[in-house]
């Protein structure tokens, strides 16, 4: 079975463009999270969907966005951008989302360089 | 709010040596934790997770990790490592209402022959 698959691998943009990245989980899961993970850091958690509503959203503005869409797979788009977002940007996948201790299973990444 | 800490950046040991990373946490709830691992430019793999039951957990690879809740700790170890676990290593929590992720900053394992 496929895992969790994200595209594009590597994306070049400038500052104050717009980026969409997107995301299609395991097959079965529901549940679609998305993390951010700066150079050195461990990936922080931006939003998590669950049957196309947002079940959660982390410390980040409002120039991140996303959505989840009815075959589960997701999107995440971010405008206006910054140097600061370029990162590594993890989607995650699991069954519910709902139960604590499930485990979330990580796609390769999306590596986003901001000029 | 959960947090973790993880005390070591970088984890330098000899082939065939044992290992042990890190991890410390806080949280105000009950807890769950993991130990995911990334290879160069990957993405995360799920190493082993504690969420009840016997505090010695055993995962993939070799690796198993104690849960301490009196020192809040969740230590990884592994008795001999090999050249192909050099990799970054994550503690992460979770806990209600959801199973999203708070991870550390990492620490960095690398296997000298």
């Amino acid at each position: 079975d496929a895992g969790v698959t994200q595209s594009p691998t590597h994306l070049i943009k400038t500052r104050g463009q717009q980026v969409t990245l997107r995301c299609s989980p395991i097959s079965g899961h529901k549940s679609v999270s998305w993390y951010q993970q700066v150079l050195g850091q461990g990936p922080q958690f931006i939003f998590q969907y669950y049957e196309k509503e947002e079940r959660g959203r982390g410390n980040f503005p409002d120039r991140f966005s996303a959505r989840q869409f009815p075959n589960y797979s997701s999107e995440l788009n971010v405008n206006a951008l910054l140097l600061g977002d370029s990162a590594l940007y993890l989607c995650a996948s699991s069954l519910m989302g709902r139960e604590v201790g499930e485990t979330q299973y990580f796609g390769p990444g999306t590596r986003l360089l901001v000029l | 709010a959960q947090s973790v800490t993880q005390l070591d950046s970088q984890v330098p040991v000899f082939e065939e040596a044992p290992v042990e990373l890190r991890c410390n946490y806080s949280s105000s709830v009950s807890v769950y934790l993991f130990w995911y691992v990334q290879y160069p430019n990957q993405g995360l793999q799920l190493l082993l997770k504690y969420l009840s039951g016997s505090t010695l957990v055993k995962g993939i690879n070799g690796f198993e990790a104690e849960f301490n809740k009196s020192q809040t700790s969740f230590h990884l170890r592994k008795p001999s490592v090999h050249i192909s676990d050099t990799a970054e290593y994550f503690c992460a929590v979770s806990g209600p209402p959801s199973n999203n992720l708070f991870f550390g900053t990492g620490t960095r394992l690398t296997v000298i022959p």
